[in-house]
């Protein structure tokens, strides 16, 4: 079956543009997380959902961070005003929620993000 | 507050040699462990997992680690590695009711023929 997409793959935004960034996840999975991996380092948590309900969005670095998931599928993280810092690659997973904790997240490829 | 150290940042070996990738937790609560393994331009995937139970754990394509609650280690072994093994290697933690993973920051391995 299809797993986690995310698109576009690979993003190139001059400093001070907006940028969106798009998630679908494996049909039926109940939970997504966005993650921020920069150069060289781990997968840091920015985000997560429970349908279309944020539970926890205390990674998002600043307010110029935001995200959204609707209709309880397809989610978008939206960077505005971007700053060189931002470049990262951003990754986004899921589950399917049976039990809190301990399940296995399922990644998608990822969007590297290159800000000038 | 949960946190992962990943001792070495990078790991060589032989391939047909054995593959020790270290990795140490700090958790309040029970914790659930993770490794996962990232190749170029894919996304994460889960090599093994503990939840409770059995602090021996058997993942995919040969893998175990074995969980010490009196070390808070949760080391990543293979008795014999091969070429296609070469990846970055992520140790999480979870836990506590909640959803939120702590990664470490990675190790990446290097197979030399």
């Amino acid at each position: 079956g299809a797993g986690v997409s995310q698109s576009p793959r690979y993003k190139v935004a001059k400093r001070g543009q907006d940028v969106a960034l798009r998630c679908d996840p494996i049909s039926g999975h109940v939970s997504l997380f966005w993650y921020q991996q920069a150069l060289g380092q781990g997968p840091e948590f920015l985000t997560y959902f429970q349908n279309e309900a944020q539970l926890d969005k205390s990674g998002l670095p600043s307010d110029r961070f935001f995200a959204e998931r609707p209709e309880g599928s397809v989610s978008t993280l939206k960077i505005q005003r971007t700053q060189q810092e931002d470049s990262a690659v951003y990754l986004c997973a899921s589950h399917t929620n049976e039990g809190a904790g301990g399940n296995e997240q399922f990644f998608g490829p990822g969007t590297r993000l290159t800000v000038l | 507050a949960q946190s992962v150290t990943q001792l070495g940042s990078h790991v060589s070996v032989s391939e047909g040699a054995l593959v020790l990738l270290r990795c140490n937790y700090s958790s309040s609560v029970p914790p659930y462990l993770f490794w996962y393994v990232q190749y170029p331009n894919q996304g994460l995937q889960l090599l093994l997992k503990y939840t409770t139970g059995a602090t021996l754990v058997k993942g995919i394509n040969g893998f175990e680690a074995e969980f010490k609650k009196s070390e808070t280690s949760f080391h990543l072994t293979k008795p014999s590695a091969h070429m296609s093994d070469a990846a970055e290697y992520f140790c999480a933690v979870s836990g506590g009711g909640g959803f939120k993973t702590i990664f470490g920051a990675g190790t990446r391995l290097f197979v030399k023929a």
